[in-house]
């Protein structure tokens, strides 16, 4: 079945570039999706990619896909305090169920 | 419309109690979502509708689980005899068939906690 993987934590400085990774295993997949949760609240989409595309900007959110290795990064540039969170990649197959990952929490130091 | 809408917030039952909760998705939307989330851990799918129409569950939902969404707009998921291990956040997103690029939207959660 579909699998998602994330590394559980990333410790940055306020100021440095984040770069949060996913793996996932579905040849299928179509959509790939960032979301940001926050503390007691629900999921939030950042961004997302198409599956023909290896590269999206959004301001300060780049996110790269490498198709053939199944493998997902999200780039925080400049990241401040409030990008604290837990991120999700999460990826949409045939079955147009999204797959999540475990969260990668990131954490940005002042 | 103020995206998608889950109630209540937060929920407290005893052992063995039922609870219901309820979703209400964004209006145009036309695909519904139940998932769980336990700490630690990320949403894990429970059941999805296409308008009033359940198309699919996950071999989590067990039994004691059941949704509806009756007319093709709100959502309840009824947990019968509630367990410990049925504490968990479960959080409800909504999304249009064929616009995938604009993602899910997600409610706030209902955090059931069972004592």
């Amino acid at each position: 079945g579909e699998d998602v993987e994330q590394s559980l934590f990333l410790s940055v400085r306020e100021g440095d570039s984040s770069v949060i990774n996913c793996t996932y295993t579905d040849s299928s997949s179509t959509y790939l999706y960032w979301y940001k949760q926050e503390p007691g609240a629900g999921l939030q989409l950042l961004t997302y990619i198409f599956s023909n595309m290896d590269m999206k900007q959004d301001q300060r959110l780049t996110v790269l896909l490498n198709k053939k290795d199944k493998h997902l990064s999200l780039r925080i540039a400049d990241t401040q305090t409030g990008d604290s969170a837990i991120y999700f990649c999460a990826e949409l197959g045939g079955s147009y169920i999204p797959t999540f990952g475990r969260g990668t929490s990131l954490i940005v130091h002042p | 419309d103020t995206g998608v809408s889950q109630n209540p917030r937060h929920k407290i039952t005893k052992r063995g109690q039922n609870v219901t909760f309820r979703c209400d998705p964004i209006s145009e939307h036309n695909r519904l979502y139940w998932y769980r989330q336990t700490l630690g851990q990320g949403p894990e799918f429970l059941t999805y509708f296409q308008n009033e129409a359940q198309l699919e569950k996950s071999r989590l939902l067990s039994d004691r689980f059941s949704a509806e969404r009756p007319k093709g707009s709100f959502s309840t998921l009824e947990i019968q005899r509630t367990e410990q291990g049925d504490s968990a956040m479960y959080l409800c997103a909504s999304s249009y068939a064929r616009t995938f690029g604009y993602g899910y939207t997600f409610g706030s959660g209902t955090r059931l906690t069972v004592v």
